[in-house]
């Protein structure tokens, strides 16, 4: 039984470069969620998707995120003109039933 | 003000003591709770999950939600090195809310 996979599992990048992590759930978890962590905080929910669908997104997605889940199974999370704003710990969750969810290792950013 | 308070510690505890951990918070419509426990640059990890009010035990943790207060706990028996991490609460409101909502975490310390 394998967890969540997150890849990459740091990165580093020159601001104004694009970025894109790719998380792969637990088998048929059909729920995954993003969420984003600085330094000395709790994880900060960004978007939400049912299967291919993204049913939900958080404020803190400006225009320069967007996510996908094309098959319902893996999915991306693209950053573009990074900004050193950006610099986090990005992590993805999957749920079964909506209510308990499991969160891969996070890819670190580090935008310089 | 935050809608999920908890005190960022740090918390240092000797081998074998009872730790308590808290949360306080102030959406009454919060009616699912969970603990994760996040190491050092790892992803968090789910503990406990509960949607009542009372307690819920597993193993040397035992989770206490107080809804009529907006108060919810973690206790730790016979406290170990291992157990040294941040925790953090989190919640998920009812009538289908997905997103959890995340306090700061508390960094505990547990020393020989």
């Amino acid at each position: 039984d394998t967890g969540v996979s997150q890849d990459p599992r740091h990165k580093i990048t020159k601001r104004g470069q694009n970025v894109t992590f790719r998380c792969d759930p637990i088998s048929e978890h059909n729920r995954l969620y993003w969420y984003r962590q600085t330094l000395g905080q709790g994880p900060e929910f960004l978007t939400y998707f049912q299967n291919e669908a993204q049913l939900e997104k958080s404020r803190l997605l400006s225009d320069r995120f967007s996510a996908e889940r094309p098959k319902g199974s893996f999915s991306t999370l693209e950053i573009q003109r990074t900004e050193q704003g950006d610099s986090a710990m990005y992590l993805c969750a999957s749920s079964l039933t909506g209510d308990e969810q499991y969160f891969g290792p996070g890819t670190r950013l580090t935008v310089t | 003000q935050k809608e999920v308070e908890q005190d960022p510690g740090p918390l240092s505890v000797p081998e074998g003591a009872i730790v308590s951990l808290n949360c306080t918070y102030s959406n009454s419509a919060f009616q699912y709770f969970m603990w994760y426990r996040q190491y050092s640059r790892k992803g968090p990890e789910l503990l406990m999950y509960t949607y009542s009010s009372g307690n819920k035990e597993d193993g040397r943790f035992t989770a206490q939600v107080d809804k009529s207060s907006k108060y919810i706990s973690l206790f730790i028996r016979d406290s170990q090195p291992s157990d040294s991490a941040t925790y953090l609460c989190a919640m998920k409101l009812t009538g289908g809310g997905n997103k959890l909502t995340f306090g700061t975490g508390t960094q505990l310390k547990v020393e020989l």
